[in-house]
C-alpha cells in the first residue's frame, strides 16, 4: 500500500546534539512538508520542498535543515541552535495538481 | 496566519449529527476548502474538501454558504471514534508555493 513513513515514532535527544527525522513516501508526490505540533497548538510550517533538489523555509525554520535528494525522501534534521526543540513533528506529502495532503504518523522529540 | 476561523471546542451526543461551522470570510475564488482531523497523537486525516458546491463522502458531508464565505462540516451520525480536533483550512489551487496553514481547529468531543 501507498503511503508516507516516519520514523522512529519516539527520539530523545540530548541537548547540545543534533538530530534527523526520517520520512519517506511511495506516493510518488512532488510536494513534501515539514510542520511542527506543540502540545494544544496547531501545526506550524517549518520547512516544504516543491521538487527534487529545491526547498523553502516555512514560518520556523530557524534551527531546523532539511534535504531533498530523491523524490521519495525528505529528511529533517534538528540542530543544537533550535532551542526548544521538543515537540510533535510531522511530515506530509501532496501532488502538484491534487491538493490534498497525506500525513505521516509523527515522530515525537524529547530532549533529555 | 490561518484565514479560518472556528471554535474552540464542540460536544455532540454520540448517534447525533455534529456540525462544525468555519468561517473564511477573505475566501478568494479559487481557493478550496478542505477539512482534516487529528486524533491525539496521531497525524492529521483528510476528510473532504469542496470548491462551491456541498460535497458529501462516507465520512462527512461539506455544506458551503453560497458567498463562499463559510461552510459547515457535518458528521451525519457521530461515533465515540470521532472525538478530535477538526481543522478547517483553505487552499489555492494554484502551484508553486501554495502550502496549508493551520489554525487551532475545534475539538469535538463525542459523548456517550
Amino acid at each position: 500500500d501507498g503511503g508516507i513513513t516516519q520514523s522512529p515514532k519516539y527520539l530523545f535527544r540530548k541537548e547540545g546534539q543534533n538530530v534527523t527525522l526520517s520520512c519517506e513516501q511511495n506516493l510518488n508526490h512532488d510536494a513534501m512538508y515539514w510542520y511542527r505540533q506543540d502540545p494544544g497548538q496547531g501545526l506550524r510550517l517549518i520547512y516544504y520542498s516543491q521538487i527534487v533538489n529545491d526547498f523553502q523555509k516555512g514560518d520556523i525554520a530557524e534551527g531546523y535543515s532539511v534535504s531533498r535528494e530523491k523524490k521519495e525522501s525528505f529528511p529533517l534534521t534538528v540542530t543544537s541552535a533550535q532551542k526548544n526543540p521538543t515537540a510533535f513533528y510531522l511530515c506530509a506529502s501532496s501532488r502538484r495538481v491534487d491538493y490534498g495532503y497525506t500525513f505521516g504518523s509523527g515522530t515525537r522529540l524529547t530532549v533529555v | 496566519d490561518a484565514k479560518t476561523t472556528q471554535p474552540p471546542s464542540m460536544d455532540c451526543a454520540e448517534g447525533r449529527a455534529a456540525n462544525l461551522p468555519c468561517n473564511h470570510s477573505t475566501i478568494s475564488g479559487n481557493e478550496y476548502v478542505y477539512w482534516y482531523r487529528q486524533i491525539h497523537s496521531q497525524g492529521p486525516q483528510y476528510i473532504i474538501h469542496g470548491l462551491k458546491n456541498n460535497e458529501t463522502n462516507e465520512m462527512a458531508s461539506l455544506i458551503i454558504t453560497e458567498d463562499r464565505k463559510s461552510s459547515t462540516l457535518i458528521l451525519p451520525h457521530a461515533t465515540l471514534r470521532d472525538t478530535a480536533v477538526y481543522y478547517c483550512i483553505v487552499r489555492g489551487t494554484q502551484g508553486g508555493s501554495e502550502k496549508l496553514v493551520f489554525g487551532k481547529g475545534t475539538k469535538l468531543t463525542v459523548n456517550p
